[in-house]
């Protein structure tokens, strides 16, 4: 079945470490987003790509970095330079076209050791 | 100010109660959806609105393009309904999404 792969579901990063979250799809959908979800607000967009070794920052981009070197995958590396990196992280992906919802995956819970 | 706004925040119902949440937003749009997010995180889209109604099973959704607003009803409402339901919209000036903080709904037997 086509779908939105994330991994690990959970995930531990000691102070001062670098942490890379896995998205891979098999949907053949040119476009992924990556969203960070904290009680309480709404999803925020991390960085989204279009097309392979192409990618765009999103609202909360510090801290995070992202490669599009295949287009099934888009990880995710949250750096030591994000300070607060407890979160539970999205990754979607969506088909060219403007009336094309995104397809979600189960998502990825980062806690801080 | 948040650009999508739902209410309620929280929402608690009887089973066979008949539910509405309310999207507003404040931007152009090209697209509104409708996402529910279970306990375990996982997405799922359950509607995509640019006009009018749209019916699934129990689900209804509407959308009034010239008030700014959205809401999605259900029906005969299930315990198995109990989610979180999320309202995104795509404007229509580039690809960005916007959300919604979500409305928790808990469905008592």
């Amino acid at each position: 079945d086509g779908g939105i792969t994330q991994s690990p579901k959970y995930l531990f990063r000691k102070e001062g470490q670098n942490v890379t979250l896995s998205c891979e799809q098999n949907l053949n959908h040119d476009a992924m987003y990556w969203y960070r979800q904290d009680p309480g607000q709404g999803l925020r967009l991390i960085y989204y790509s279009q097309i392979v070794n192409d990618f765009q920052k999103g609202d909360i981009a510090e801290g995070y970095s992202v490669s599009r070197e295949k287009k099934e995958s888009f990880p995710l590396t949250v750096t030591s330079a994000q300070k607060n990196p407890t979160a539970f992280y999205l990754c979607a992906s969506r088909p060219q076209g403007s009336y094309q919802p995104q397809h979600f995956g189960d998502g990825t819970r980062l806690s801080i050791l | 100010k948040n650009e999508v706004e739902q209410s309620p925040q929280n929402l608690t119902a009887q089973e066979g109660e008949f539910i509405t949440i309310n999207c507003s937003y404040s931007v152009g749009i090209s697209a509104l959806h409708w996402l529910q997010q279970h306990p375990g995180g996982g997405i799922v889209s359950l509607f995509m609105l640019s006009s009018g109604k749209k019916k699934h099973g129990r689900l209804i959704a509407t959308i009034n393009i010239q008030e700014k607003h959205s809401s999605l009803h259900i029906t005969a409402s299930h315990p198995r309904d109990s989610a979180v339901y999320i309202c995104a919209v795509r404007s229509n000036t580039g690809n960005q999404f916007y959300f919604g903080t979500g409305t928790s709904l808990t469905v008592i037997p």
